[in-house]
């Protein structure tokens, strides 16, 4: 089966921009999720959905992070405007009703 | 709140010798936990969960409650080991998102 798909794969931008990742998870997969892996951590939740609704978004800072799964399959994240601390790699997963998560390559941000 | 704690960031060991990656995590229900790495220029995968309690790659990792520990072993690392290991620990009922460690990355030498 094909994996989850994401892009771009890179990303540099200046602060106060903004920026906008695509993920596609596996078919079938009801459940999707965004983390934030900044250089020398392990991955942060962002936000949880299940189909189109949210599921948990208590990380996501909500002033300048926004998601949304419109449709139930691919999900965008957008952060305007970005900040330096924004920089890190963001991971889309996805899950079949809650079991094993598979994650996609990631998307390296760079804000200057 | 949950928390998982990975107390080393670099592990190095020649191949052959024993492996043990320390995990200790902090929850207050019935935990799930789990062991993902990431190999250079892969994505993230898992390795293993307590639930299945079977070895992958040789690896084990067993569930200690009364610890709070979910420590990876092998007893003889191979230089394909090398890798970045996570240790993640999963919500309760309804959420099933992970928390992660930090990390620890394992180097196995000749």
């Amino acid at each position: 089966e094909a994996g989850v798909a994401q892009s771009p794969r890179y990303k540099i931008i200046e602060k106060r921009q903004s920026v906008a990742f695509w993920c596609n998870p596996i078919s079938g997969h009801a459940t999707l999720y965004w983390y934030q892996q900044i250089l020398g951590q392990g991955p942060k939740l962002l936000i949880q959905f299940q189909n189109n609704g949210v599921v948990d978004d208590s990380q996501l800072p909500k002033d300048r992070f926004s998601a949304e799964r419109l449709k139930g399959v691919d999900s965008t994240l957008k952060i305007q405007p970005a900040k330096l601390e924004d920089s890190a790699v963001y991971l889309c997963a996805s899950s079949l009703l809650g079991n094993e998560q598979y994650f996609g390559p990631g998307t390296r941000l760079t804000v200057t | 709140a949950q928390r998982v704690t990975q107390p080393e960031k670099l592990l190095s060991v020649f191949k052959g010798a024993p492996v043990e990656l320390k995990c200790n995590y902090s929850y207050s229900g019935s935990p799930e936990l789990f062991w993902y790495v990431q190999y250079s220029r892969q994505r993230l995968q898992l390795l293993l969960r307590h639930i299945s309690r079977e070895s992958i790659k040789g690896f084990t990792a067993d569930l200690n409650k009364g610890e709070t520990s979910f420590h990876l072993k092998k007893p003889f690392a191979q230089e394909e080991d090398s890798a970045m290991y996570y240790c993640a620990l999963g919500g309760g009922t309804g959420r099933r998102a992970l928390t992660f460690g930090s990390g620890t990355r394992l180097q196995v030498q000749p």
